[in-house]
């Protein structure tokens, strides 16, 4: 069974950029789509985007300017970087796992950051 | 972006009721449509993938429908566990948009 584990400062500075990891075990990268899901505190889900391991992405349009994802098939993890962060992108954020079509089969328990100075 | 309006936002319901959540998109998506289920303090787990296909491990209580703009999930008979927020989410185009959620309260 596919399992991840999201990893990462807790705490970012505005105007500073946002790095996680997500640890995926039980399963290889190379076998679906990752991506990211993120829930501001109290508010409902917001999709970030997707990366394939062939380095084939999508992004929500709102983000796009300030998001990168990428793969490392060396590691079976794959990350997360939010560039240019704001209050406004404090929220926990979940590392999942999408077969072709982009349904989420493999949540992480998600991890929360804060943006604060 | 394509938006997913759910009805209720809020719903409190007795052990044993058959509960009905309404997801309504903004144009048609076909039958590119899931059901997630987050209880509260945890990550959300997929119910129901293609509008109506339940996934493995989830009890048959639970069940989808619809297509086009209009789907609706259904619990047939409500049990404590249960007690979660339920979110639509639309797989037809990027972004893949997620409903605002129902909260489901057991009375």
């Amino acid at each position: 069974q596919v399992q991840l584990q999201e990893s990462g400062p807790g705490l970012v500075k505005p105007s500073e950029t946002l790095s996680l990891t997500c640890t995926v075990s039980g399963g290889s990268v190379t076998s679906y789509y990752w991506g990211w899901i993120r829930q501001p505190p109290g508010k409902g889900l917001q999709w970030i985007g997707y990366v394939y391991y062939s380095g084939s992405t999508s992004y929500s349009p709102s983000l796009k300017s300030r998001v990168t994802m990428s793969v490392d098939t060396s590691k079976n993890k794959f990350s997360l970087k939010l560039t240019s962060v704001s209050a406004a992108d404090t929220a926990v954020y979940y590392c999942a796992g999408y077969d072709s079509s982009g349904y989420v089969h493999y949540w992480g328990q998600g991890t929360l950051v804060t943006v604060s100075s | 972006d394509i938006q997913l309006t759910q009805s209720p936002s809020f719903l409190s319901a007795s052990v044993g009721d058959r509960v009905t959540i309404t997801c309504r998109a903004s144009q048609g998506i076909s039958s590119y449509l899931a059901w997630h289920q987050q209880k509260p303090g945890k990550a959300p787990k997929l119910l129901i993938s293609a509008a109506s296909t339940l996934q493995s491990g989830v009890p048959s209580r639970f069940s989808g429908s619809g297509s086009g703009t209009e789907f609706t999930l259904t619990i047939s008979s409500l049990q404590p566990e249960d007690l979660a927020t339920y979110y639509c989410q639309q797989l037809h185009s990027y972004p893949h948009t997620f409903g605002q959620g129902t909260k489901l309260e057991i009375k």
